[in-house]
């Protein structure tokens, strides 16, 4: 097992176009979580899934931010109508269901909104 | 809500020498887990440490070690014999025995520079 893999790495996009970022998890792995970190911050919870189930989503950032996870393997997360403001690195993490909970990171999707 | 602090945005350290990462952190919970993490440039974060807040024994990894105060709620990351490799960020991180989603609360973390 090569880790959590994203994609794509970079993405540059024009304000108000949709983006989708994917995250392969650790094959056995069953929860996912998604995270933002803007520049010179530590990362910030936006979602999480066990299996399928999206868990928690109240601290997505606005209703334009929405995640699947549709077979309980890899998640998408889409930023619809996207802002300068949008621009950050998306990482994700996966874990197992039960303790340690370590959380495995992985290299994240650089966004620039233009 | 719990939060985390890291009050030292940038420490330097030569190589071979020892240095000392503070963080502190606010919750009214009795049982959590404290990490750091390491996030190269341009690498993705690891896990360096991790200290479960029901032991009163400090978390050791090889050259890294903690001081985990519970009372005065301090868990500070020691490096001893410090590499070119520990050049990196270095986030503290809190998360929740009991909270069902086990999410992770970062600091803002300290930008750690190794002088050769």
């Amino acid at each position: 097992d090569t880790g959590v893999s994203q994609d794509p790495r970079h993405k540059i996009t024009k304000r108000g176009q949709n983006v989708t970022f994917r995250c392969d998890p650790i094959s056995e792995h069953n929860r996912l979580y998604w995270y933002r970190q803007t520049l010179g911050q530590g990362p910030e919870f936006l979602t999480y899934f066990q299996n399928e189930a999206q868990l928690e989503k109240s601290r997505l950032l606005s209703d334009r931010f929405s995640a699947e996870r549709p077979k309980g393997s890899f998640s998408t997360l889409e930023i619809q109508r996207t802002e300068q403001g949008d621009s950050a690195m998306y990482l994700c993490a996966s874990s197992l269901a039960f303790s340690p909970y370590e959380q495995y990171f992985g290299p994240g999707t650089r966004l620039t909104v233009t | 809500a719990q939060t985390v602090t890291q009050s030292q945005p940038e420490m330097s350290v030569q190589e071979a020498e020892t240095v000392t990462l503070s963080c502190t952190y606010d919750t009214s919970e009795s049982d959590y887990y404290l990490f750091w993490y390491k996030q190269p440039p341009s690498r993705q974060m690891i896990l360096v440490i991790r200290q479960e807040a029901y032991k009163q024994q400090n978390a050791t990894e090889n050259r890294f070690s903690v001081n985990f105060q519970k009372a005065a709620k301090s868990f500070s990351l020691k490096i001893s014999d410090s590499q070119l490799g520990d050049a990196a960020m270095y986030f503290c991180a809190y998360r929740s025995a009991v909270n069902a989603g086990n999410m992770l609360t970062f600091g803002g973390g300290t930008r750690l520079m190794v002088k050769p």
